[in-house]
């Protein structure tokens, strides 16, 4: 059974920065592109980021580019949302998501984003 | 605004067929396939459709999704009270690289 833990969210002031970590399981990790989406309050799903299984590609929503860095530990099974410059409409519950790309031979296709995690809420106030 | 169009809210009665649309632009829908996802309030998305017309194991064959040029469209039959949920669709965007999701529709079953 695929599982997808989310930790690390949190109530954090505007300017900040907040890590987020997904744990996975059920699944070869090393050979799944994992992703990010989130959800404001209320509102709709917005694609974050996403990473290739190497962790050689990544993508970015031109609302977190410069700002947030995804990254992963295929030893640990693990992804990771670096989020810098935390701004208030950065406020959400952010999914951690199995798949998004299939790459081969340096060649990247979209694959659906199929498993979600639980998701784990980041709030950005002072 | 999404780069993707959905009405906000769609409704049906038990029994009835209900679709939802979803339309986009060349650099999405029309180059690329869709996938939808179901998602009932306090949860997380489920894949629903994807590749266009593709049902995931354990979804029902009352879903079902079509494409034709820039929209795409999700078709619920034998509507049910549990059907009643948020929809999304989604489409990969060769213009912005990356991910691109509709507004979300709201099915509420009358």
């Amino acid at each position: 059974e695929v599982q997808l833990l989310e930790s690390g969210g949190g109530l954090v002031q505007p300017g900040g920065s907040l890590r987020l970590s997904c744990a996975a399981s059920g699944f070869t990790f090393s050979s799944s592109a994992m992703s990010w989406v989130r959800q404001a309050p209320e509102k709709g799903l917005e694609w974050v980021s996403l990473i290739s299984d190497n962790g050689h590609s990544t993508y970015y929503a031109d609302s977190v580019k410069g700002r947030f860095i995804i990254s992963r530990d295929n030893s640990k099974n693990t992804q990771y949302l670096q989020m810098n410059s935390l701004r208030a409409e950065d406020t959400a519950i952010y999914y951690c998501v199995k798949g998004g790309i299939y790459c081969i031979y340096g060649d990247c296709y979209p694959q659906p984003m199929d498993y979600w995690g639980q998701g784990t809420l980041v709030t950005v106030s002072s | 605004q999404s780069v993707l169009t959905q009405p906000p809210s769609a409704s049906g009665t038990p029994g009835q067929r209900v679709t939802i649309s979803c339309s986009g632009s060349g650099s999405n829908i029309g180059s690329k396939t869709v996938n939808w996802y179901q998602q009932f309030p306090g949860t997380a998305p489920k894949l629903l459709i994807y590749h266009n017309n593709q049902r995931p194991s354990g979804v029902p064959d009352r879903f079902s999704g079509s494409k034709s040029g820039t929209s795409a469209s999700l078709a619920i039959s034998g509507l049910q009270s549990e059907d009643e949920s948020d929809y999304y669709c989604v489409a990969w965007d060769d213009s912005l690289n990356g991910w691109v999701f509709g507004g979300g529709t709201k099915l509420t079953v009358l």
